[in-house]
Formats: C-alpha cells, structure tokens, sequence
C-alpha cells in the first residue's frame, strides 16, 4: 500500500519551454500533496505545499508563477515548470500524505529528473 | 529558522554491527519525527516513525527519541551491504501545516 507515482521520470527539454509533472497517490487518497526538489548530494527542499481544491503554499523563494501547481483530485497533483531554464534542472519529487493520517506521514513518489538543455 | 542537523558522514561500519545515525532538531514544539532511507539517485522511503520519548523498534532498526535533548536517532542492528544508503531524519509537527523539515543526511557505508 501507500503507493505514488511520478510521470514522466526523466524529461529533457529546450530552454524555455514549459514542463509539467504529475503525481498520482495510487491506493489511497491525499488531500495534502508535497513538491521538492533535489540538487546532487544535497538534501531535500520543500517547494510547496499543494492542498486539494485550493491554492498551493509555496515556500520563500520558490517563485510561484514559475512552479505552478495544480491539485484537481484527491489522488492527482500537477506541477509545471514554465519557461524552463537550465538552473531548474534538478530531481524533483512529490510526496503524499493520506487523508486517513492524523500526523505527518508522507510516500514519496519515485522522482522525475529535469533536465534542461 | 527551523533546522534540523545530522552529520553528513560518511559512516562506515562493517557487516553485522550496529549503525548509530544521530540527528538534533531545533523547534521544541516538534511532535512528530521519521527516518527515510535514500538510495543513491532514488526517492527516500520511509522506515520508521516516532512520535513518543523512548524507543520503538521495528525489525533490525530502533528509532529512539529524547525530546528534552531535542535529539532523535536511528540504530541498525545487524548491518548488510544493502543498508548502504543516505539516512535522512525528518521532523514535523511544529504547525498545521503538516510539513516536514528534512535534514542533509547522512551516507552510512556498511562494508562486507
């Protein structure tokens, strides 16, 4: 159980560009869906915090019209990256967390690698 | 600023011993603490939660917690090659928002 995946898991794309990333909680529903990003040997950073059927809470720093995050459903959150340049190529990862949870307890997706050329 | 520390490492330990991964967190009002595993280019997967002074064992692995110390570890008995990994402890609990403070990591090394 507590399964989620990432599409694509790899993206190569022209600077620019838009991409979007999905993440899909699989057998189990999440009204709370997390976005992070991942730099080589370095630790995890939050992005933003998606809630279904609301506005996202992004982190300081993170620019919220270049990371839009969509969260339609209760098992569907969606982040794109708009006009994509090659200082956004990183392993970005989602992470859910249940809705029948009363703590902090996420499932981390398997990750999608960005780069941008 | 809320952080949480852990030694980057690495650990090196060899097979069958004990790993000790040590981790200190700076917002007392913390409620809620986990250790995931990170395997090199993957995502982190959890391993354990705890939530209450003490130890709570699970398996080969103990997570232990001192909220006075403000100090959470992760003790792995019987080490193999396989538990080669990053540790990563992660502390919540400190709002509503139920949002996890991730530390760098540790790289422990078990060695056969």
């Amino acid at each position: 159980g507590a399964v989620v995946s990432q599409h694509p898991s790899r993206v190569i794309c022209k600077s620019g560009t838009s991409v979007k990333i999905e993440c899909r909680s699989l057998d189990f529903q999440a009204t709370t869906m997390f976005w992070y990003r991942q730099f080589p040997k370095k630790s995890l950073m939050l992005m933003a915090t998606s809630n279904e059927g609301s506005k996202a809470t992004y982190e300081q720093g993170v620019e919220k019209d270049k990371f839009l995050i969509n969260h339609a459903s209760l098992t569907l959150s969606t982040l794109t990256v708009t006009s994509a340049h090659p200082e956004d190529s990183s392993f970005y990862i989602c992470s859910a967390r249940p809705v029948d949870t009363s703590g902090e307890t996420q499932y981390f997706g398997p990750g999608t690698r960005l780069l941008v050329l | 600023q809320k952080e949480v520390e852990q030694n980057s490492g690495p650990l090196s330990v060899p097979e069958g011993a004990i790993a000790s991964l040590n981790c200190t967190y700076s917002d007392r009002g913390s409620q809620s603490f986990f250790w995931y595993r990170q395997y090199s280019g993957k995502s982190p997967e959890l391993i354990m939660s705890i939530y209450s002074n003490g130890d709570k064992e699970d398996g080969r692995f103990t997570a232990q917690l001192n909220k006075a110390s403000q100090y959470v570890s992760l003790l792995i008995r019987d080490s193999q090659p396989s538990d080669s990994a990053t540790y990563l402890c992660a502390v919540g609990g400190m709002d509503s928002s139920y949002k996890l403070i991730f530390g760098s990591g540790t790289r422990l090394l078990v060695r056969p």
